[in-house]
């Protein structure tokens, strides 16, 4: 168990609906990331926040979004949802986001279905 | 911008041989590397990382990696393979100076232990 907590598990939705995806980073952690997991993608970075900030942004797509609230959890919303959205959507939480004893823990993922 | 290229997406060793699995990377910066662990219908579990120091790492479950900066190389090793080793193995490298990115990811290699 890495300390990193994600709801829900596994979650189905139609085409263009809205869903989101909350984690709850290991406490003391101020940054979270979140990552997509797809067969023809692989594993790719789409955002971090670091204390409520966005820090850096990776391949995220327009129609998804993301925050940070004050007590260090964070959603990722995605919108008007399309057939190769589904995937397995990642969060992890590190300390900081540099140094020496920087490392990412995951969480175990939800895995979204998109008919 | 930074890439990782493991080789060889299946690799398959007999129980009590040596696992090594090929990792390499492109980075502009000293980067930081990671080694992840998966296994099915579950998140990723860091089994070891370089930051700075010693080119030589120790990881968990007897796994270890050398760093390699002549040869942007982060190979993980194991002198003896155990049936539960079998998994999902992805090396990850991050920009460590700068800080503020995700984790870049290769696309894997599905290790098969062999009774």
């Amino acid at each position: 168990d890495s300390g990193v907590t994600q709801t829900p598990k596994h979650l189905i939705t139609a085409t263009g609906q809205r869903v989101t995806l909350r984690c709850s980073p290991r406490s003391g952690d101020l940054s979270v990331y979140w990552y997509q997991q797809s067969l023809d993608q692989g594993l790719q970075f789409l955002i971090q926040y670091y204390n409520g900030e966005e820090r850096a942004k990776g391949n995220i797509l327009e129609r998804f979004s993301a925050q940070q609230f004050p007590d260090l959890h964070s959603e990722l919303n995605l919108s008007s949802l399309e057939l190769g959205d589904s995937a397995l959507y990642f969060c992890a939480s590190s300390r900081g986001d540099r140094g020496p004893t920087y490392e990412q823990y995951f969480g175990p993922g939800t895995r979204l279905t998109v008919t | 911008a930074q890439s990782v290229t493991q080789l060889g997406s299946h690799v398959s060793v007999s129980e009590g041989a040596l696992v090594l699995l090929r990792c390499n990377y492109s980075s502009s910066v000293p980067p930081y590397l990671f080694w992840y662990v998966q296994y099915p219908n579950q998140g990723l579990q860091l089994l070891l990382k370089y930051t700075t120091g010693a080119t030589l790492v120790k990881g968990i479950n007897g796994f270890e990696a050398e760093f390699k900066k002549s040869e942007t190389s982060f190979h993980l090793t194991k002198p003896s393979a155990h049936m539960s080793d079998a998994a999902e193995y992805f090396c990850a490298v991050s920009d460590g100076t700068g800080g503020a990115d995700g984790l870049t990811f290769g696309k894997g290699t599905h290790l098969i232990i062999q009774p």
